[in-house]
């Protein structure tokens, strides 16, 4: 079964420093990625998503993430971050072998912005 | 603009006592879910359906029962509160088969309390 892995469950990091979160999903055969932010007492907005084509892939408030099929990772980035940028990010995986847009979500990676 | 509506966004229950969260999408999308949020644990899909009049179970569907009576609805009923039901639930639309590639359109959630 396909399954998504966070290896950071907690991100501190200073204001105007670059960040990355790190995801690795289970299998490369017929997905689409995805990752989103949660705000604080918020739902969860996309953040980017990747479809097929280009690698790199360039979402919302300057981030971008790269797909990379051999090691079956999708990480996030960001070169200079904000206050704003503190939330909980998840990164998830679409499973296109089944009937309905099975969706597995990863464990999350709260990011905390220091001033 | 609504998108997908949560209602109630607060709700505290007594074990045993019995509710409905309410998901209205004005997106006219086929498919729509509602998973659950705790911590460290990402979200994890309660039932989801593929259009009206259908259901179907997802990764923790016990104690829990939904339906799908008009398209643009997805109740999510809890028979008989328990405090392992304490979370915070969000329900998601897609545009299901053909047109969409995975990627959910999230209401604000609806945090339950069972004491």
């Amino acid at each position: 079964a396909q399954s998504v892995t966070q290896l950071d469950s907690q991100v501190p990091v200073f204001e105007e420093a670059p960040v990355e979160l790190r995801c690795n999903y289970s299998s490369s055969v017929s997905v689409y990625l995805f990752w989103y932010v949660q705000y604080p007492n918020q739902g969860l907005q996309l953040l980017l998503k990747y479809l097929s084509g280009s690698t790199l892939v360039k979402g919302i408030n300057g981030f971008e993430a790269e797909f990379n099929k051999s090691q079956t990772s999708f990480h996030l980035r960001k070169p200079s971050v904000h206050i704003s940028d503190t939330a909980e990010y998840f990164c998830a995986v679409s499973d296109r072998k089944t009937s309905y847009d099975k969706v597995i979500f990863g464990p999350g990676t709260s990011l905390s912005v220091i001033p | 603009n609504a998108g997908v509506t949560q209602t109630p966004k607060f709700r505290v229950l007594k074990t045993g006592q019995s509710m409905t969260l309410l998901c209205a999408q004005d997106m006219n999308h086929e498919y729509m879910y509602w998973y659950r949020q705790d911590p460290g644990m990402g979200l994890r899909l309660i039932h989801y359906s593929v259009g009206e009049g259908t259901t179907a179970k997802g990764e923790v569907p016990d104690g829990y029962n939904v339906s799908r009576l008009k398209k643009q609805n997805f109740l999510l009923g809890l028979e008989s509160a328990a405090p392992s039901q304490t979370s915070v639930y969000f329900c998601a639309s897609s545009p299901g088969a053909g047109g969409g590639t995975g990627e959910l359109f999230f209401g604000e959630g609806s945090r339950l309390t069972v004491l």
